[in-house]
């Protein structure tokens, strides 16, 4: 089973502040994706990367894939209380492991006005 | 387009009965899955179907079981409920086994 590990696991910042949230693993994925979850509704998928290297921009988001396609990062820029919420990455690693997704644990972010 | 439809929302249960989350999708997509979400866990996969016919094992399957009723419905069995299975459960769909997946609004179960 492929492990994916988010750091950090909380995170309560002002608003107007940048953060950075990892996502590593030992293993090399075929693709990974961000979801933002808010209380009591599913994820909402925000990106998917596929390509090592890759940079993806959202508004004030921006997404990065691992050169050797092991690691992600989500970089949020002046961040806002509507950004709060519980982020989670999520990796297929192609292969047998065609169709599932492994899930990190997960970081949540409160952003305080 | 209502999505992925999830029913219950709420449920509560006493160990060692049985009910079944129902799940429904209308967007189309080939593959369906079933997760648990448990506090500092993330999201685990209990079953999916790639495609209608079909059904494979995800991480944590046992004490579940499930039917790709059609194309749309996918649903998720407790035979004999446990305390262990005290969670939310999140329905998903995509159009393709690999990439982006849709999720139901879930359904918080406790079995006391």
């Amino acid at each position: 089973t492929q492990l994916l590990e988010q750091s950090p696991q909380f995170l309560s910042i002002q608003e107007g502040e940048n953060l950075t949230v990892y996502c590593n693993s030992s293993s090399v994925f075929s693709s990974l994706q961000w979801y933002r979850q808010e209380p009591g509704e599913g994820p909402v998928l925000l990106v998917t990367v596929v390509t090592g290297g890759e940079v993806k921009k959202l508004k004030r988001l921006t997404f990065q894939f691992g050169d050797a396609r092991k690691d992600s990062s989500l970089h949020i820029t002046a961040a806002q209380p509507g950004d709060t919420g519980l982020y989670l990455c999520a990796a297929n690693a192609g292969g047998t492991s065609y169709g599932k997704l492994t899930f990190g644990q997960g970081t949540i972010l409160t952003v305080h006005p | 387009n209502a999505g992925v439809t999830q029913t219950p929302k709420f449920q509560v249960l006493k160990t060692g009965q049985s009910m079944t989350l129902q799940c429904a999708q209308d967007m189309n997509h080939n593959s369906m899955y079933w997760y648990r979400q448990d506090p500092g866990m993330g999201l685990r996969l209990i079953y999916y179907s790639a495609s209608e016919g079909t059904t494979d094992k995800g991480e944590v399957p046992n004490g579940y079981n499930v039917s790709r009723l059609n194309k749309r419905e996918f649903s998720l069995r407790l035979e004999s409920a446990a305390p262990s299975q005290t969670s939310v459960y999140f329905c998903a769909s995509s159009p393709r086994t690999v990439y982006e997946q849709y999720f139901g609004p879930g359904t918080r179960l406790t079995v006391t």
